[in-house]
């Protein structure tokens, strides 16, 4: 079972701002990286380390971290931004083991 | 430009030792701060994170699988290999390997293959 965890489903309105949340333990001391999906296509970076976006990503997308939740942020989100996205952290062990937080659904209405 | 591809069986038997190879190209993993992961999804199903090895051929495993995984590279080849011993039905998924990089952020996966779906069946 995943360390970190999020909310299996939300949905937002075109242009609208939605926050995807990620908690656990490991958060507190660690950056949480994101990732997006989209049906029959390998994984996307899309935010690491305190808020870095990758060339090419959007800068509708955002990352925060408070405590032991970290957040992904799409500020004005597009049709094309309907995917699965995961987080991806240390676990709680402290040591160089990582984990996948257990993915949320976004839906743009 | 970073490219990575996977490739192994697509069908193996129960019990078998399953072994896959990331093939890249673009980058080199003696490189400080250079990795390379390998994660899996079943199908519909979340992602998995399996195991990882560093530029300096440190190696981690999950937690849950890392009496069955070991990972290796061939740097002159640009491969690495994971083994996943005594396969069972629940192990069939897509199996991606992904480039990892380390900074003082942490670790990070910026590129990824197109993943390989293995089968476990008799």
């Amino acid at each position: 079972s995943s360390e970190l965890t999020q909310d299996p489903a939300v949905s937002v309105a075109l242009g609208q701002t939605v926050r995807i949340t990620c908690q656990g333990d490991s958060l507190r001391s660690y950056y949480a990286s994101w990732y997006q999906q989209k049906p029959g296509q390998a994984p996307v970076l899309v935010i690491y380390g305190k808020n870095n976006r990758p060339s090419g990503i959007p800068d509708r997308f955002s990352g925060s971290s408070s405590g032991n939740t970290a957040s992904l942020t799409i500020t004005g989100a597009q049709a094309e931004d309907e995917a699965d996205y995961y987080c991806n952290s240390r676990d709680s062990s402290g040591n160089h083991h990582y984990v996948f937080g257990t993915g949320t659904k976004v839906t743009v209405l | 430009q970073v490219t990575l591809r996977e490739s192994g069986p697509a069908l193996v038997k129960p019990t078998q030792t399953l072994t896959l190879t990331c093939t890249f190209s673009g980058f080199s993993l003696s490189t400080s701060g250079m990795c390379v992961s390998w994660i899996r999804q079943p199908p519909g199903k979340a992602l998995e994170w399996l195991a990882r090895i560093d530029w300096d051929d440190d190696k981690y495993y999950s937690t849950s699988l890392k009496t069955r995984l070991t990972i290796s590279k061939d740097t002159s080849k640009n491969q690495v290999v994971l083994t996943m011993t005594n396969m069972d039905p629940v192990d069939t998924a897509t199996y991606y390997c992904a480039r990892t990089l380390r900074d003082s952020s942490g670790y990070y996966l910026d590129y990824w293959g197109q993943g390989t779906l293995v089968t476990v069946s008799s």
